[in-house]
């Protein structure tokens, strides 16, 4: 079965550049989450994305922008990268219930993106 | 606000004895609890969750986790630990907005199985 895939798998950054972390979903999935996970951490929420409009917003840094495409596939946007960004950035997707149901909403997640900032 | 504790960092078990994770929450409403497992170098993977019902549920791999509202709890157990158990275990819990719903992860617990 499909999985949610993340590329690029690993990426390496000088201080002050950008990076691009990209993300597709499992097939009709319609929401699509990212988290941050660093050294020893537990996955903090970013953002998250329900029919290509930002349904929620997390402890995402100004410097970063995001955005779900027609086709469901997202894009994490990275900017002025700082040491304190070296993380694990996790994708997950789900074929989201709505109302009381949301809360039943369960999350695939991706191998993740290991970024390093150098 | 809604939250999720795992009071053990790491938790050390015998092969072939019995595994319990501890898990506590503290939410307004009805919970939706849910357990992850995250393997060396991989995304999270569901394992199991509670929505209603029964209060022990069943999941992937022999775990299961018993809801306990009284203590608000919702630990995660097998009965027979295997070594390939070793992981990262993430207990969640869910927070329905009016247009979303947002997964909030526990710090995590280190189980490591011995031979």
């Amino acid at each position: 079965a499909a999985g949610v895939i993340q590329s690029p798998r690993h990426l390496i950054k000088e201080k002050r550049e950008t990076a691009t972390l990209k993300c597709y979903p499992i097939p009709r999935h319609d929401t699509v989450y990212w988290y941050q996970q660093g050294p020893g951490q537990d996955p903090q929420f970013l953002i998250s994305f329900y029919e290509k409009m930002q349904s929620d917003k997390g402890s995402i840094p100004d410097r970063f922008s995001a955005q779900q495409f027609s086709d469901y596939h997202s894009e994490l946007n990275m900017s002025s990268l700082e040491l304190g960004d070296s993380a694990l950035y996790f994708c997950a997707s789900s074929l989201s219930l709505q109302g009381r149901a949301a809360g039943a909403n369960v999350l695939t997640f991706g191998a993740g993106s290991r970024l390093t900032v150098l | 606000a809604q939250s999720v504790a795992q009071p053990e960092d790491q938790v050390n078990v015998a092969e072939g004895n019995p595994l319990t994770v501890k898990c506590t929450y503290s939410v307004s409403g009805n919970p939706y609890l849910f357990w992850y497992v995250q393997y060396p170098n991989r995304g999270l993977q569901f394992l199991l969750k509670y929505i209603t019902g029964d209060n022990l549920v069943k999941g992937s791999y022999g775990f299961e986790a018993e809801f306990n509202k009284s203590q608000t709890s919702f630990h995660l157990k097998k009965p027979s630990a295997l070594v390939s158990d070793s992981a990262l275990y993430f207990c969640a819990v869910t927070v329905v907005y009016s247009s979303a719903s947002k997964i909030i992860f526990g710090s995590g617990t280190r189980l490591s199985i011995r031979p």
